[in-house]
């Protein structure tokens, strides 16, 4: 899978919109962009995913590049609960392409 | 809403002990993966099952590790002569229909904490 760079840490303060971005220049035309994040002690949890166009859902709205060598996840009102490790994920759509690959990701703190 | 299971919530073993994990995936689900978390560090990927069989492994995914589907519902990893560093959190995670594919979602359990003495 292709890499993504995201910046370690990032803060926000509650009730206020949050951009998470992610660069993924060497992003194949048939690779999905895939956010999940990780609540602290728990389990991955699938966010959002999408291909080429802006995808909103309950969760997040996430935004994508022209180009898509980028992408940015949008937290439209930080709630303590988004506190968490967000992670951005290319899946490419080839066949026997089974895993996720997580990076570091973003760790999200929001204030109070 | 249908959710992962995963027992037990923490297990402690004596190294080069076998340990069995145990996950119930989303009852229509067809993709089973196993992950683990060495504590720090990022999650990574052991392997996958579809059909039963294994359809992708990692390097990590040796000869000490199995997984089986004993019956409809449940989903489990084996390891056959703990060591230390498989201290970890293990995630199992199920997929649907879709997956194989970029569009494929997978849905993860809360984990399961192996301490290995």
């Amino acid at each position: 899978d292709a890499k993504t760079t995201q910046p370690n840490s990032m803060e926000s303060n509650e009730e206020e919109p949050v951009h998470l971005p992610c660069n993924h220049s060497t992003i194949s035309g048939t690779d999905y962009i895939h956010w999940y994040r990780q609540l602290p002690s728990q389990g991955p949890e699938y966010v959002i995913h999408g291909l080429t166009s802006n995808v909103n859902n309950r969760m997040a709205s996430l935004a994508i590049a022209e180009d898509r060598k980028s992408s940015t996840l949008i937290l439209h009102r930080a709630t303590l609960r988004d506190a968490a490790v967000y992670y951005c994920i290319l899946k490419d759509s080839g066949a026997g392409s089974y895993q996720l690959t997580f990076g570091k990701g973003t760790k999200l703190s929001v204030i109070p | 809403e249908p959710e992962v299971t995963q027992t037990p919530s923490h297990q402690v073993t004596q190294m080069g002990q076998e340990v069995i994990l145990r996950c119930v995936p989303i009852s229509n689900h067809l993709y089973f993966y196993w992950y683990r978390q060495i504590l720090g560090q990022k999650v990574e990927f052991l392997v996958s099952f579809y059909n039963n069989e294994i359809s992708e492994k990692s390097e990590i995914f040796d000869d000490q590790f199995s997984v089986e589907r004993p019956d409809g519902s449940n989903f489990t990893l084996k390891i056959r002569s703990t060591k230390l560093e498989d201290s970890a959190m293990y995630f199992c995670a199920s997929s649907g229909l879709a997956g194989v594919g970029g569009a494929d979602t997978q849905y993860f359990g809360p984990g399961t904490r192996l301490t290995v003495l």
